[in-house]
């Protein structure tokens, strides 16, 4: 197992288009979180899903973002009409079914630049 | 709610010479547990160390250790002997049965050759 895999690694798009990302987790994990981390701050939480159920949305995911995790298996997170502020690195991780915190792991990260 | 707070933006240490990080936070949860994670300019948080929060005992990993005050609720992360493959930005990091973790600002750890 390589760990956590993110795709694209950077993506640049102009304001108002809609850009999707995936997330590949470690395949034994059923849960999966996704964090948003802009310049100069730590990341910030967004939502997570264990198995293909979404349990928890942060105030911080307008509606203008979605995210699914079809088959429990990958996860997308899709913005649609991006915005300059949505500019950030998005982060996915990973975790088995534990509240301490044991083996969750982090991915790359997708680096967006809105322009 | 639950805040995690880290008032040193940047840091630098000579390379063999020890650097403390420091970290408070605010709950009013009792269980929790509390982490350190660098990021490295390859972007992936990786985890330093941990320490559970109904433990007394200090956590220590190799050249990496904490100083944790419950009743002050401070963390701070000790790394003795600094290499210049530590610098990095370091997270302060909580964690409580809500499965998401609350980090701090973070500190920018510069080891000078």
């Amino acid at each position: 197992d390589t760990g956590v895999s993110q795709d694209p690694r950077h993506k640049i798009t102009k304001r108002g288009q809609n850009v999707t990302f995936r997330c590949d987790p470690i395949s034994e994990h059923n849960r999966l979180y996704w964090y948003r981390q802009t310049l100069g701050q730590g990341p910030e939480f967004l939502t997570y899903f264990q198995n293909e159920a979404q349990l928890e949305k942060s105030r911080l995911l307008s509606d203008r973002f979605s995210a699914e995790r079809p088959k429990g298996s990958f996860s997308t997170l899709e913005i649609q009409r991006t915005e300059q502020g949505d500019s950030a690195m998005y982060l996915c991780a990973s975790s088995p079914r534990s509240r301490d915190g044991y083996g969750y792991t982090f991915g790359s990260g997708t680096r967006l630049t809105v322009v | 709610a639950q805040t995690v707070t880290q008032s040193q933006p940047e840091m630098s240490v000579q390379e063999a010479e020890t650097v403390t990080l420091s970290c408070t936070y605010d709950t009013s949860e009792n269980n929790y547990y509390l982490f350190w994670y660098k990021q490295p300019p390859s972007r992936q948080m990786i985890l330093v160390i941990r320490q559970e929060a109904y433990k007394q005992q200090n956590a220590t990993e190799n050249r990496f250790s904490v100083n944790f005050q419950k009743a002050a609720k401070s963390f701070s992360l000790k790394i003795s002997d600094s290499q210049l493959g530590d610098t990095a930005m370091y997270f302060c990091a909580y964690l409580s049965g809500t499965y998401k973790y609350i980090f701090g600002t973070g500190t920018r750890l510069k080891v000078l050759a």
